[in-house]
């Protein structure tokens, strides 16, 4: 168990619907990152954040945003959904984002059908 | 740009040898660090070894080391007597200005 939570682990929704995922990093960290891994693109990095702030934005369509809240857990909110957002969505934290490990969730799995 | 680069999409070894996964990476920063993490069927992404640019030992955690050659720009990670679970994709990243940059990943699968 890496101490990321993720919530939920599955998620079935149709074309053109709203979804939120949910991270919560483990205990200490104040640096979280949100991944997409599909089959086509293999791991991409979207987006960082660092104690609330945005630190980096990667590969993160404008249909996607994200947030980290004071109590420092983080929601990545994803809009309009096509059936090429269909991924496994992974968050990650370390204690600062500068660090010799990042730890990373279970992931949650995404199916636009 | 940092990249990553993992050649073998697949790899197979008995159980009990020992299995080296290639990662080579090419970056223009003078200070970096080196990841390995193991994915199974079942999906989470687990971490396996750290190595630092500045590092001048070799990591080892375990059964996993990792072969840093700084000048061939590679850091292959060696499996160890391997087992039946250790059959799992394994992706070698860097992490670049604030994020980690992966490869596509070498599917390894141990047999009886």
């Amino acid at each position: 168990d890496s101490g990321v939570t993720q919530t939920p682990k599955h998620l079935i929704t149709a074309t053109g619907q709203r979804v939120t995922l949910r991270c919560s990093p483990r205990s200490g960290d104040l640096s979280v990152y949100w991944y997409q891994q599909s089959l086509d693109q293999g791991l991409q990095f979207l987006i960082q954040y660092y104690n609330g702030e945005e630190r980096a934005k990667g590969n993160i369509l404008e249909r996607f945003s994200a947030q980290q809240f004071p109590d420092l857990h983080s929601e990545l909110n994803l809009s309009s959904l096509e059936l090429g957002d269909s991924a496994l969505y992974f968050c990650a934290s370390s204690a600062t984002g500068r660090d010799t490990e990042a730890f990373f969730g279970q992931g949650t799995r995404l199916t636009v059908v | 740009a940092q990249k990553i680069t993992q050649t073998q999409p697949g790899m197979f070894v008995q159980e009990k040898e020992a299995v080296t996964l290639d990662c080579t990476y090419d970056t223009s920063d003078p200070s970096y660090g080196l990841f390995w993490y193991k994915q199974p069927s079942s999906g989470e992404m687990i971490f396996l070894i750290y190595q630092g640019s500045y590092d001048q030992q070799n990591a080892t955690e375990g059964r996993y080391s990792l072969n840093f050659q700084k000048a061939r720009k590679s850091a292959n990670l060696v499996i160890s007597a391997s087992q039946l679970g250790d059959s799992a994709m394994y992706f070698c990243a860097m992490r670049g200005f604030q994020k980690l940059v992966f490869g596509t990943g070498t599917r390894l699968l141990v047999s009886p």
